[in-house]
């Protein structure tokens, strides 16, 4: 049964505390996303990385970091750094490459973890 | 960068009725453009999307149609259901390449239909 799976799904921690959320995917997808959403914001993308050991930051970096070390695993660490960390985090991988004739924008997107800073 | 506009935010309907969602885009090179159903608690997911090379596209009830000259696209549901309740994402991107796998979402909106 392929998919992504994000874990945990709700997490909760206190002020000034790093926290790191998973994100395993099986889809042999070569990029991975995060997105931040807040109510009222849409999607908002932190980092991105199209292959392994690769990543690039998206438009709302600051105070996060990430590592892609192995395909199928994207864990993003919300730092003490950022400001406001208070929200629905959603990972998403895809198949740029679009083996297979995979619709290769696509973006599959987990069920996504919901963080809460006391 | 690409920005993506969406509207409305809010869009109340009854059974049966008809559901339309408009979204408006920045960059004349983007040419990828999906359309995400999110349902509470759970993550986006595909619903339908268009190229900008085909004008129109539709998937039973629902259909989306794009005006490259205009830099709009929409989204249409037919004989809407109770299960269609849920928030809609449009977004736009550039095709495969470099940095461009990126998808730039607009607000969304969030859809209620009334039994």
């Amino acid at each position: 049964d392929g998919g992504i799976t994000q874990s945990p799904k709700y997490l909760f921690r206190k002020e000034g505390q790093n926290v790191t959320l998973s994100c395993e995917q099986n889809l042999n997808h070569d990029a991975m996303y995060w997105y931040r959403q807040d109510p009222g914001q849409g999607l908002r993308l932190i980092y991105y990385s199209q292959i392994v050991n690769d990543f690039q930051k998206g438009d709302i970096a600051e105070g996060y970091s990430v590592s892609r070390e192995k395909k199928e695993s994207f864990p993003l660490t919300v730092t003490s750094a950022q400001k406001n960390p208070t929200a629905f985090y959603l990972c998403a991988s895809s198949n740029p490459l679009g083996f297979g004739g995979a619709n290769y924008n696509e973006q599959f997107f987990g069920p996504g973890t919901r963080l809460t800073v006391l | 960068g690409e920005n993506v506009e969406q509207h409305p935010s809010t869009l109340s309907v009854q059974e049966g009725d008809s559901a339309v969602i408009k979204c408006t885009y920045s960059d004349s090179a983007s040419n990828y453009f999906p359309w995400y159903k999110q349902e509470l608690g759970k993550g986006p997911q595909l619903i339908i999307d268009i190229r900008s090379n085909v004008g129109e596209k539709k998937d039973q009830r629902i259909a989306v149609t794009l005006n490259k000259t205009a830099k709009h696209f929409s989204l249409h549901i037919t004989e809407t259901q109770p299960e269609d309740s849920a928030v809609y994402f449009c977004a736009a991107s550039k095709d495969r390449g470099g940095s461009n796998y990126k998808l730039t979402f607009g607000k969304g909106t969030l859809l209620t239909v009334n039994p």
